[in-house]
């Protein structure tokens, strides 16, 4: 049971390019999340899907599109990549929404935009 | 829109010392969920510890315990005879219990938390 992985761990982009960035959990959670995090501002939402077939916008969504591919998997894209982009990106999973139901976490993915 | 306020940036305690990490967030909800994750060197998000609003008894977990103060909107994490392995981020979490955002959490800024030997 690997919980929640994340590709690449590391990636540096030149502005303007285009990268996704690979989520999969596979302890069956219908709920999937991409945050990033900056100095001190902790983690803020980026995407979310509640579950498979659906996602929404976060607090922070612009720059970014997501896909949903599978229940397993949830990709975060940048199509044009900027400086302010520069972040470490974490996807955290859920069983359900609902309450009770506490977030898992990949290990994180830091990018760089030169 | 609910915020999670963390005034500490850093804090430094002696192993097998007590510290504490502060934490107060807004809210004009009855009914919701927090959390304090640790953050490694790693980068790992790891659960530390969780209360729910509607529970007045404080959570503890081994060495960790929170003082939750509903009324004060304060909800401070106490960590009991400090080990180095303790040396991390702390982040302090709000989680609606509504749908909102699909149960997101809502994160403070983090306290550093460095342990002496």
């Amino acid at each position: 049971n690997a919980g929640v992985t994340q590709t690449p761990k590391f990636q540096v982009l030149k502005t303007g390019q285009s990268m996704t960035l690979q989520c999969a959990q596979d302890m069956n959670h219908n709920s999937m999340y991409w945050y990033r995090q900056d100095p001190g501002m902790g983690l803020r939402l980026i995407y979310y899907s509640a579950s498979e077939g659906t996602t929404d916008k976060g607090e922070v969504p612009n720059g970014y599109n997501v896909s949903r591919l599978n229940k397993r998997e949830f990709s975060l894209r940048l199509e044009s990549a900027a400086p302010s982009q520069t972040s470490v990106y974490f996807c955290a999973s859920r069983y359900q929404t609902g309450p009770s139901y506490e977030q898992y976490f990949g290990p994180g993915t830091r990018l760089t935009v030169t | 829109a609910q915020t999670v306020t963390q005034s500490q940036p850093e804090m430094s305690v002696q192993e097998a010392e007590t510290v504490t990490l502060s934490c107060t967030y807004d809210t004009s909800e009855s009914d919701y969920y927090l959390f304090w994750y640790k953050q490694p060197p790693s980068r790992q998000m790891i659960l530390v510890i969780r209360q729910e609003a509607y529970k007045q008894q404080n959570a503890t977990e081994n060495r960790f315990s929170v003082n939750f103060q509903k009324a004060a909107k304060s909800f401070s994490l106490k960590i009991s005879d400090s080990q180095l392995g303790d040396a991390a981020m702390y982040f302090c979490a709000y989680r609606s219990a509504g749908r909102e955002y699909g149960n997101k959490l809502v994160f403070g800024a983090g306290t550093i938390l460095r342990v002496k030997s």
